[in-house]
């Protein structure tokens, strides 16, 4: 079946660190990829997507491809904030399109 | 803004009891979803509608049952609460057109049974 797996927190930084959260999937066919983030007491807001193979979502600095060789969808951003402290969530739509598959999850603290 | 909205915001209850949480949205979507998140699993499908006539189940929808009263309004029900239904319950909404990849979340409802 299909599924998220992203590498367990926390991942704590300092203010302008460089960011990695890894993100790998299991899917049959050419699901749609997404970083969403939730901000401490709120519901998740979509951060990124991307549709197809090799493409590249971004918003807000961050940043993901598509990689279908390695089936992942890697969230990097290069200089990190206290105000991206969040929990960030991996997750895949499959082409029948019913519902999102959510990873578990990486809660993500920057100091300053 | 606040194009979803849930109630109660958060709620406590004891076991067995019949909880209702309700979910509204301004966005004119078709599709709704529930959702519950607990720490350390992420975010599970309950159940989810992709019109006033339609109705399927999700990964764990056992003890829950919905409503879709109308295209805005979907509601979660728990006929008899249990302490393993402690959670974050999220509503969230998707379109059909545009932006249709994209759901579109409420703030949550803390519900906590004892």
């Amino acid at each position: 079946g299909n599924s998220v797996t992203q590498m367990e927190g926390p991942v704590t930084l300092s203010e302008e660190a460089f960011l990695t959260i890894n993100c790998t999937y299991t899917a049959t066919g050419y699901p749609s990829l997404f970083w969403y983030v939730q901000y401490p007491g709120e519901g998740l807001q979509l951060l990124l997507k991307a549709t197809k193979a090799d493409d590249k979502g971004s918003n807000k600095g961050f940043e993901a491809t598509y990689r279908k060789e390695t089936t992942s969808f890697h969230l990097e951003k290069g200089s990190v904030q206290v105000s991206d402290s969040a929990v960030y969530f991996c997750a895949l739509r499959n082409q029948a399109g019913t519902a999102l598959i959510f990873g578990k999850g990486t809660t993500l603290s920057v100091s300053s | 803004d606040a194009d979803v909205t849930q109630t109660p915001r958060n709620r406590i209850t004891k076991t067995g009891k019949r909880i209702m949480l309700e979910c509204s949205q301004t966005k004119g979507h078709d599709r709704m979803y529930w959702y519950r998140q607990d720490p350390g699993l992420g975010l599970r499908l309950i159940y989810y509608s992709f019109d006033v006539k339609d109705i399927n189940k999700g990964e764990i929808s056992d003890g829950y049952s919905v409503s879709r009263q109308a295209q805005a309004k979907f509601s979660l029900s728990l006929e008899s609460a249990i302490p393993n239904q402690t959670a974050l319950y999220f509503c969230a909404t998707s379109g059909t057109s545009g932006r249709k990849d994209e759901q579109f979340f409420g703030p949550g409802t803390r519900l906590t049974v004892l």
